[in-house]
């Protein structure tokens, strides 16, 4: 069975400040993996996806994340957090014909001033 | 512009009343899905439907139910059996069934109480 795992619950850095969420996935097959993100009170919003080709994605709000397969690792970087970056944040797998996605428990990102 | 409209926004309900969810999409996509979010939990697969009429049972089906009648459209309902129906619903939908390379596209949630 696919599984995720998120093994940061809560963050916080600095604005400004780099960052890094880490993601794991467990997929018997070549996966799709996607990282969404969920402002307070509101529905989830697709970042960044890797499904083929480089392993270096990136995505929207100048986000980016690396796909590693020795690792099953799906890591999302900024280089310099805002403010406005203050959400939770989701990585899910999914792959194949199985069209179902599998999402982690999320991390929840605070940024200090 | 095409998306999916989740109402409503808030919704209570008194303990023993089944109350159904809306979940409508315009993006003309074949799959429609129900997360349930609750607290350090994630989001949780309550159900899901590839096609119109026919449906599945996600992780966490018990005291919901789920019609699919129209591509459109896929309600849900929480029936008084749900012991815990407090949370956060999601509703989603994906193109291409078979396959979710695009991902899910959610709508906003609906926030439920049991008062």
């Amino acid at each position: 069975a696919q599984s995720v795992t998120q093994p940061d619950i809560h963050i916080t850095v600095s604005e400004g400040a780099s960052l890094e969420l880490r993601c794991n996935y467990s997929y018997g097959a070549t996966p799709y993996l996607f990282w969404y993100v969920q402002s307070p009170g509101q529905g989830l919003q697709l970042l960044l996806k890797y499904f083929s080709g480089d392993t270096l994605v990136q995505g929207i709000k100048g986000f980016e994340a690396e796909f590693k397969r020795s690792q099953s690792s799906f890591n999302l970087r900024k280089p310099s957090v805002h403010w406005s970056d203050a959400a939770e944040y989701f990585c899910a797998v999914g792959g194949g014909s199985n069209y179902k996605l599998t999402f982690g428990k999320g991390t929840l990102l605070t940024v200090n001033p | 512009d095409g998306g999916i409209t989740q109402s409503p926004k808030y919704l209570f309900r008194k303990e023993g009343q089944n109350v159904t969810l809306s979940c409508e999409q315009n993006l003309n996509h074949d799959a429609m899905y129900w997360y349930r979010q609750d607290p350090g939990q994630g989001l949780r697969l309550i159900y899901y439907s590839q096609i119109v009429n026919d449906f599945q049972k996600g992780d966490i089906a018990e005291g919901y139910s789920v019609s699919r009648e129209k591509k459109e459209s896929f309600p849900l309902t929480v029936t008084s059996a749900q012991k815990n129906p407090t949370a956060f619903y999601l509703c989603a939908s994906s193109m291409e069934a078979a396959r979710g390379i695009h991902g899910y596209t959610f709508g906003s949630g609906t926030r439920l109480t049991v008062v």
